[in-house]
C-alpha cells in the first residue's frame, strides 16, 4: 500500500535559521510528489509538483527537491510569516492520491 | 475567479441528522475530490469524480454519498450522520491534463 510519512511532526525556528522538512514515500509508480502549505483554519495551497528523481523547485525562500525514496522541503532564512503546516502527497500511476499528516512549522522572530 | 468554494463553512449536526455540502469550482476542472481531515491524520480521499455525471469510491466512503449533475459542481451526503464524521472536509478539484489539486477553504463538521 502507498505510503507516506512526514517529519519532523513540529519543528520550531528562530527566525533566519535554516533547516528541512523531510518527507518518506513508497509508491507502485510515482506519477508525482506535491508540497502544500495549510494556514489554520485554511485549505491547502498548492507549491510545488515534483516528477522525477534529481528534479528541483524553488520559490522564494522554499527549495523542494526529489529521489527515488524522499523528498526534501529546504527553508532558507525562514521568517514568521513561513510558520505554517507544509504538507507532502504523492499520486502513483494507478492515480491514488496519498498525503502525510504534515510538518507543523514555527517560526520565531 | 473563485477558485474553488465551499458551503457551509461550519455546521452542528446531531447524531441522525442529515446534510449536503456544497462545492463549486468556476476553472472547468474535470476532476472534483471531497477530503476529511483529520488531527494527526494526512488528509483521507472519501470520493472523487472525474466528470458530470460520473463519480468512485475514495479510502474512506462509507457513511457518505456524493453527485455531481453539473461539472462545476460536486455535492456530498451524509444521510445519517455520526460522531465519527466529525471533520474539517475540503473539496479540491484539478484539469485532467494537470496533476495538480487545488482546494477550498473548508467545512468544520460536529456531530454531537
Amino acid at each position: 500500500e502507498d505510503q507516506v510519512t512526514q517529519s519532523p511532526e513540529a519543528l520550531r525556528l528562530q527566525e533566519g535559521e535554516s533547516s528541512s522538512l523531510n518527507c518518506s514515500y513508497t509508491v507502485s509508480g510515482l506519477r508525482g510528489l506535491f508540497w502544500y502549505r495549510q494556514d489554520p483554519g485554511k485549505g491547502p495551497e498548492f507549491l510545488f509538483t515534483l516528477y522525477s528523481a534529481g528534479e528541483e523547485k524553488e520559490k522564494e525562500r522554499l527549495k523542494a527537491t526529489l529521489t527515488k525514496k524522499e523528498s526534501f522541503l529546504h527553508i532558507t532564512a525562514p521568517k514568521p510569516e513561513d510558520s505554517a503546516t507544509y504538507l507532502c502527497a504523492v499520486r502513483s500511476l494507478n492515480n491514488d492520491m496519498r498525503f502525510g499528516a504534515g510538518t507543523r512549522l514555527t517560526v520565531k522572530p | 475567479n473563485a477558485g474553488v468554494t465551499q458551503t457551509p463553512k461550519f455546521r452542528v449536526l446531531k447524531t441522525g441528522q442529515s446534510m449536503t455540502l456544497l462545492c463549486a469550482q468556476d476553472m472547468n476542472h474535470e476532476y472534483m475530490y471531497w477530503y476529511r481531515q483529520d488531527p494527526g491524520m494526512g488528509l483521507r480521499l472519501i470520493h472523487y469524480s472525474v466528470g458530470e455525471g460520473t463519480t468512485a469510491k475514495g479510502e474512506v466512503p462509507d457513511g457518505y454519498n456524493v453527485s455531481r449533475l453539473k461539472k462545476q459542481n460536486f455535492l456530498l451526503g451524509l444521510e445519517s450522520a455520526a460522531p465519527s464524521q466529525t471533520s474539517v472536509y475540503f473539496c479540491a478539484s484539478r484539469l485532467l491534463s494537470r496533476e495538480t489539486q487545488y482546494f477550498g477553504p473548508g467545512t468544520r463538521l460536529l456531530v454531537l
